[in-house]
């Protein structure tokens, strides 16, 4: 059963410490997106990789996060240093997009709950 | 900004009534997706209409779409407490790179 896996699935640190979150999306899909789910502001796009290159992280905050993709089987986020607000729950989601097709379904990992105190 | 808007934000209801949720968005598109959030759970996918489609089914589900009124519509019958959790609706907008723009979701009770 092919699934999207994500760690560390809880993460609490102080402000001011690094955190890494990865990712490991399904085999054969060819595009990843990092999103930050908040109650207030919902599901935020951070990032978007298609084929392994960065192809839009507007709503990322670049001074202190970043996505990468060094293979297709892992995804990396990155925040540093962390500040309270990070408190939220990023999810990764994986799908495949056939040239010149819409977007079809994503699979979400389970998330990774960042607790920033 | 969110493209998708669910309407109502909650909804109750007791095991065996149909669900219906709404969602409304702003910009053409290429289709619309309906995703279910457990509680502590990733997104999961339901359903996908596409732009040139007006109804699908899957089980108990029923998706429809109005694109001169850009609009959707989840409904669960029979609904079951299992079924309680947040639904979302996202739309892969023309133009917009093949993103995925989403609602801020409706949380549904199934009370048994």
């Amino acid at each position: 059963d092919a699934r999207v896996t994500q760690t560390p699935r809880d993460k609490v640190t102080e402000m001011g410490q690094e955190v890494t979150m990865r990712c490991q999306p399904i085999l054969g899909h060819n595009t990843v997106f990092w999103y930050r789910q908040t109650m207030m502001q919902g599901l935020e796009l951070l990032a978007y990789f298609r084929n392994r290159a960065p192809l839009d992280d507007s709503g990322m905050p670049k001074d202190r996060f970043s996505a990468e993709m060094p293979d297709a089987t892992l995804a990396t986020l990155k925040i540093q240093p962390s500040e309270p607000r990070d408190s939220a729950v990023y999810f990764c989601a994986s799908g495949f997009l056939a040239g010149g097709r819409s977007t079809g379904e994503l699979f979400f990992g389970e998330g990774s709950r960042l607790t920033v105190l | 900004s969110q493209q998708g808007e669910e309407d109502p934000q909650a909804l109750s209801i007791q095991e065996g009534e149909n669900a219906t949720m709404n969602c409304s968005y702003k910009t053409s598109i290429n289709n619309l997706q309906w995703y279910r959030q457990n509680s502590g759970r990733g997104l999961v996918h339901l359903i996908l209409i596409r732009s040139n489609e007006r109804e699908k089914h899957s089980g108990r589900l029923r998706v429809t779409l109005d694109t001169s009124k850009k609009s959707s519509s989840l409904l669960i019958t029979a609904s079951r407490a299992a079924d309680t959790a947040s639904y979302f609706c996202a739309t892969d907008a023309a133009g917009n790179n093949r993103k995925l723009i989403w609602g801020l979701g409706t949380s549904l009770a199934v009370n048994p």
